[in-house]
């Protein structure tokens, strides 16, 4: 069955440092990878698409890079502010609609 | 746009009684999604729709569950008899539908999101 792994609920890091986050699938072999932003008590919120045919995407300070063959995304915020503080879900997109998200890391930034 | 609707958005009711989440997609989107989101199973995929029509229920949990779009604007998510672990934040949201594996940068089948709906059962 589909699985996606987001191996860590929650990261807490000192404000300017890096973020890394990291979305493990098994079983897929998914055509896009989406990163969404989630605040408390709001729907998630698009971030950055990837596809399978590219290593690594870049927006502002966010980066993000896709292994298929490690089956692995990794989500960057470099110079991380508190407002960065938010719950990351990793989501893979199969055929032409269907997406199924990982449990997501709760990422605190604290100055 | 004003994005996508739902209503309503907090619902407490007892168990056994029926509930009706309500969906208005963003004008244009011809895909459309339900999700349920709760601590213990996140974000889950419950149904979704394209232009109207489903396309993969396998996520409904129950006969209990049922899912419509009688038009492009509109969806609901219907529980009935609701039961405790129905208990849940419901998120519905829309997208276009991509072109599998064709889809230009300007495209990217990214999903927007309601605020979502709260359920309570007692």
């Amino acid at each position: 069955s589909q699985k996606i792994e987001q191996n860590s609920e929650a990261l807490n890091i000192q404000e300017g440092k890096t973020a890394t986050l990291t979305c493990n699938y098994t079983n897929y072999s998914p055509a896009y990878l989406q990163w969404y932003r989630q605040d408390p008590g709001r729907g998630p919120v698009f971030l950055l698409l990837i596809r399978e045919n590219e290593k690594e995407k870049r927006k502002e300070r966010l980066k993000v890079t896709f292994d298929t063959t490690l089956k692995q995304s990794l989500f960057h915020i470099t110079a991380s502010q508190p407002a960065d503080s938010a719950t990351y879900l990793c989501a893979l997109r199969f055929g032409a609609s269907k997406i199924i998200f990982g449990s997501g890391t709760r990422l605190s930034i604290r100055p | 746009d004003a994005g996508v609707i739902q209503s309503p958005r907090h619902e407490v009711t007892e168990m056994g009684q029926e509930v009706t989440l309500r969906c208005k997609p963003i004008s244009g989107h011809n895909s459309l999604f339900w999700y349920r989101q709760t601590m213990m199973r996140g974000l889950e995929l419950l149904i979704y729709f394209n232009n109207n029509v489903p396309i993969d229920d396998s996520g409904m949990p129950e006969d209990r569950f049922s899912a419509k779009m009688p038009n492009a604007s509109f969806s609901t998510l219907k529980i009935q008899p609701s039961e405790p672990r129905d208990s849940a934040v419901y998120f519905c949201a829309s997208s276009f539908r991509v072109a599998f594996r064709t889809s230009g940068e300007a495209n990217t089948g990214e999903l927007f999101f309601g605020e979502g709906s709260r359920l309570t059962v007692l």
